[in-house]
């Protein structure tokens, strides 16, 4: 069955960096998008952006752009997401999901930004 | 960016009894091709999202026919012909039709 298995929480001081990964199982990696969404305490889901796992080409919501990164590795049927210069506001879990319509989700990986 | 609204944010609903949600994009989210780009999806307590329903209308693999989407251009219906306990969450309508994809800001569906 097709399952997506984030990396553990983690705990970041303002400014810096934060990598979460994504691995995909139960299905041809490179089929399918994975799309990043996150969600904050009490707000609506927010869409990050996404990457062809094929072909490695990505989009990002303007919001992000200039400070998020999404990459893969085939071989590892891993994708990966980079948040740079995090703030208080960026403190959410972030979830990847499959392909177009979001069809499964990963487990989430909350990243927290406190000094 | 594309603008979705739900209503209403809270449902209490008695089990066996129907419910409805609404939602409103600021756009249309019909295409070309005829399909609504809007998803339905629901997030159970403690856990992830998962998808009920695509293009308005189509329920996702091994959601129950009590579920069913309609409408289209700009308005949205997701309801449920008889609510179990099982369907407790927060349901999200979201647009695909084009980015950023856009999230309404969620109902939350709970047993009286």
């Amino acid at each position: 069955q097709v399952q997506l298995v984030q990396s553990g929480a983690e705990v970041k001081k303002p400014g810096a960096s934060v990598k979460v990964s994504c691995k995909a199982s139960g299905y041809t990696f490179t089929t399918h998008s994975i799309h990043w969404v996150r969600q904050a305490p009490g707000q609506r889901l927010e869409w990050i952006g996404w990457i062809n796992t094929g072909n490695g080409n990505t989009e990002y919501s303007q919001k992000f752009q200039g400070r998020v990164t999404l990459t893969r590795d085939t071989s590892a049927t891993t994708a990966y997401m980079e948040l740079n210069s995090l703030t208080s506001e960026d403190t959410a879990m972030y979830y990847c999901a499959r392909r177009g319509d979001l069809d499964s989700w990963g487990q989430g990986a909350l990243v927290t930004v406190s000094s | 960016d594309i603008v979705m609204t739900q209503s209403p944010l809270s449902l209490p609903v008695t089990p066996g009894e129907p419910a409805s949600i609404s939602c409103r994009s600021s756009q249309s989210l019909l295409q070309s091709n005829g399909y609504n780009f809007l998803n339905w999806y629901l997030q159970k307590p403690g856990q992830s999202p998962q998808l009920l329903m695509y293009f308005g209308s189509t329920r996702a693999s091994g959601v129950p026919d009590r579920f069913s989407g309609s409408g289209s251009g700009t308005d949205f219906t997701l309801k449920i012909s008889r609510v179990e306990a099982e369907d407790v969450g927060i349901y999200y309508c979201m647009q695909a039709r084009q980015t950023p994809w856009t999230f309404g800001q969620g109902t939350k569906v709970e047993i009286k």
